[in-house]
């Protein structure tokens, strides 16, 4: 079993903060990287899919970061609201999997207080 | 925005039981999934389902569990016979293609094993 890990747990930080998580995955057989927002009683929502090492992507307040040599993702984001609370999850996908089994982290709980 | 349904969002069950669990992924997806999410541990793959056949399927996807898509919208996860360590929040999500895109996750059915 692929083991990914997500850094922190959990954030806590003033609305206006800037904060950064971690996602590390194995660095063998990449296929892809996937970023989810969770926010309670919905359902997960994908904010990013990274295929290639050095990808780079942004959504508004949100980017990500991608280096599949030293197997890691960086997620930011840029003057925290409160809205942005929420579980931001990663999840890996090994090049050998048949349909895209997905291997996800445990989460970084992230509230952003008014 | 097109949505994955899923039904009921809790179902409670004794222990030896079938349980069906259902699903509608987006009529234009072609790629279908199954996860589970056991309370404080991370989001685990069931199984995946293409062209109206397991693609893939993990460790825990034993012979207590099937899927199918019985006609053409709906995608079902059965359980034959629940026992306790069943209890999880199961997700079902579609894709358009092999992790190259994101999941669309419904927002989970809340199985509870008594």
């Amino acid at each position: 079993i692929l083991n990914v890990e997500q850094s922190p747990q959990s954030l806590h930080v003033q609305e206006g903060d800037s904060t950064n998580f971690t996602c590390s995955f194995p660095s063998s057989n990449f296929y892809a990287l996937h970023w989810y927002r969770w926010e309670t009683a919905k359902s997960p929502e994908a904010l990013f899919v990274m295929t290639l090492n050095g990808d780079e992507k942004k959504k508004g307040r949100i980017s990500a970061t991608l280096n599949t040599k030293e197997g890691y993702s960086y997620l930011y984001i840029k003057g925290s609201q409160p809205e942005d609370s929420a579980t931001y999850l990663c999840a890996f996908c090994d090049r050998g999997s048949t349909l895209g089994r997905l291997y996800f982290g445990r989460g970084t709980q992230l509230t952003v207080w008014p | 925005e097109p949505e994955v349904t899923q039904t009921p969002s809790h179902q409670v069950t004794q222990m030896g039981q079938e349980v069906i669990l259902r699903c509608v992924p987006i009529s234009n997806h072609l790629y279908f999934y199954w996860y589970r999410q056991i309370l404080g541990q991370k989001v685990e793959f069931l199984v995946s389902f293409y062209n109206n056949e397991i693609s893939e399927k993990s460790e825990i996807f034993d012979d207590q569990f099937s899927v199918e898509r019985p006609d053409g919208s709906n995608f079902t996860l059965k359980i034959r016979s629940t026992k306790l360590e069943d209890s999880a929040m199961y997700f079902c999500a579609s894709s358009e293609g092999r992790a190259v895109y994101g999941y669309t996750f419904g927002s989970g059915t809340r199985l509870t094993v008594v």
